[in-house]
């Protein structure tokens, strides 16, 4: 059964640190996909970034940039430079193609100026 | 290009009663799935329609049921509520099933008293 893990429950930084988010995932599929969405107070879904199996390559978007390790089924989250704007839940999440979307219980990210 | 549309925006029930909720998916899109998010929590899968037919589903009781138009849009019944029952409910769309590749709308929120 898939599963995700987001040990990190509420982590607290001062603007312009940066911070890591982890996830842990596990699935018995070779193809899967990787989610990290960002839900600010108003309550939408923000999606940030989708990462297949085949593809551990790390990828950066401006101020954020993504991990893939298979080896440790990790898929961990990094923003640099931090911004009171960054403050939100953060949830990792697996997909195994064609069935359910699995969630981590998300992280609290709050940035204080 | 309208988004995933949700209604209403927020709901107040007493325990005992009956609600339905409203999505309309983003254009394309035929397949809608539904997600209860408890506060604190992730979202947790409920159940996907398409071709107008419950095609998977997440570990929730009988008392929660849906619906698919022929126009894609679908609706949330949940009967008996429960005081347990209150959470933000999110609406996502996606084509031909495929949930590693979903838009969420902005969820309606069920406080049930």
């Amino acid at each position: 059964a898939q599963k995700v893990t987001q040990a990190q429950t509420e982590i607290s930084v001062v603007e312009k640190e940066d911070v890591t988010l982890d996830c842990v995932y596990e699935t018995r599929d070779t193809t899967y996909y990787l989610f990290w969405y960002k839900q600010p107070p108003s309550g939408e879904l923000v999606f940030l970034i989708r990462r297949n199996s085949f593809d551990e390559q790390n990828e950066i978007s401006g101020r954020y940039s993504w991990n893939f390790q298979k080896s440790t089924s990790s898929f961990n989250f990094t923003i640099t430079a931090s911004q009171v704007v960054d403050s939100a839940v953060y949830f990792c999440a697996l997909s195994e193609g064609y069935n359910d979307m699995r969630f981590g219980a998300g992280t609290r990210l709050t940035v204080k100026p | 290009d309208a988004g995933v549309t949700q209604s209403p925006t927020h709901l107040i029930k007493t325990r005992g009663q009956q609600v339905t909720l409203r999505c309309s998916p983003k254009s394309g899109h035929d397949t809608v799935s539904w997600y209860q998010q408890a506060l604190g929590q992730g979202p947790q899968f409920i159940f996907q329609y398409y071709e107008e037919e419950e095609r998977q589903r997440g570990n929730f009781p009988d008392r929660f049921s849906g619906h698919q138009f022929p126009n894609y849009s679908s609706e949330l019944n949940v009967n008996a509520l429960l005081l347990g029952d209150s959470a933000l409910y999110l609406c996502a769309s996606s084509f031909r099933q495929a949930l590693y590749e979903q838009y969420f709308g902005p969820g309606t929120r069920l406080t049930v008293t």
